[in-house]
């Protein structure tokens, strides 16, 4: 298995909804990233998971809360976002957290 | 303060024709280049790298070509098809490796 999976591929909520994004690869990388990307816009870095503990928080408002329950999940938990949030939310993992990154297809997420 | 930078939003080239993307940086401590290519609603896909220590890699009909002193790196596809038509990311990682800077992106048309 060589591809990062991702869930939900489109996402609509209202700015009172919970939400959960899922990543997933089972190819024994010990590093995921979230990354946040707008339309004709490069992609953002929002969080790195290496060995499952965050190492790095790019200063994300605390309506995003990552999660790494093991080291093949990434889930990135969504409560009271705002229309501007509306984005394609990539996933990615590096086997040892380096610059080889493996992206995932992306959820499109659109916040009413 | 852009770090990577990828000045052409778009470039249309003949089929068969060669492509030259460029990118520039601004950070010496970028140990690592790479090319990402991203079709809509899919992740950006990894296409070719270069370490600081070469000054070419090729691969297949992708070749990409870094010159330091001039903080510029290119990616040439020759000969362009029209499956190469996408949006191409230049990449750059420090020796630290666990974080990638993205350049804004060049929209390839590559027509028949």
């Amino acid at each position: 298995d060589t591809e990062v999976t991702q869930t939900p591929k489109h996402l609509v909520m209202g700015m009172t909804n919970k939400k959960s994004l899922k990543c997933e690869q089972h190819m024994g990388h010990r590093a995921m990233y979230w990354y946040k990307q707008k339309a004709k816009k490069p992609p953002e870095l929002m969080f790195v998971y290496s060995y499952e503990k965050l190492s790095i928080n790019e200063s994300v408002p605390s309506r995003f809360s990552p999660e790494c329950p093991n080291s093949s999940l990434l889930n990135l938990h969504l409560h009271a976002l705002q229309p501007e949030d509306s984005a394609l939310y990539l996933c990615a993992s590096s086997p040892w957290g380096g610059w080889d990154q493996y992206f995932g297809p992306g959820t499109r997420l659109l916040v009413l | 303060d852009q770090q990577v930078k990828q000045n052409s939003p778009s470039l249309s080239v003949q089929e068969g024709r060669i492509s030259i993307l460029n990118c520039d940086y601004t950070n010496s401590m970028f140990d690592y280049f790479l090319w990402y290519k991203k079709y809509p609603a899919e992740g950006p896909t990894f296409l070719i790298s270069i370490s600081s220590i070469k000054d070419k890699n090729e691969d297949g009909r992708f070749t990409v070509f870094l010159n330091k002193s001039a903080k510029h790196l290119s990616l040439h596809i020759v000969p362009s098809q029209p499956g190469d038509s996408a949006v191409y990311f230049c990449a750059a990682a420090g020796n630290a490796g666990n974080m990638l800077t993205f350049g804004g992106g060049t929209r390839l048309m590559v027509k028949p």
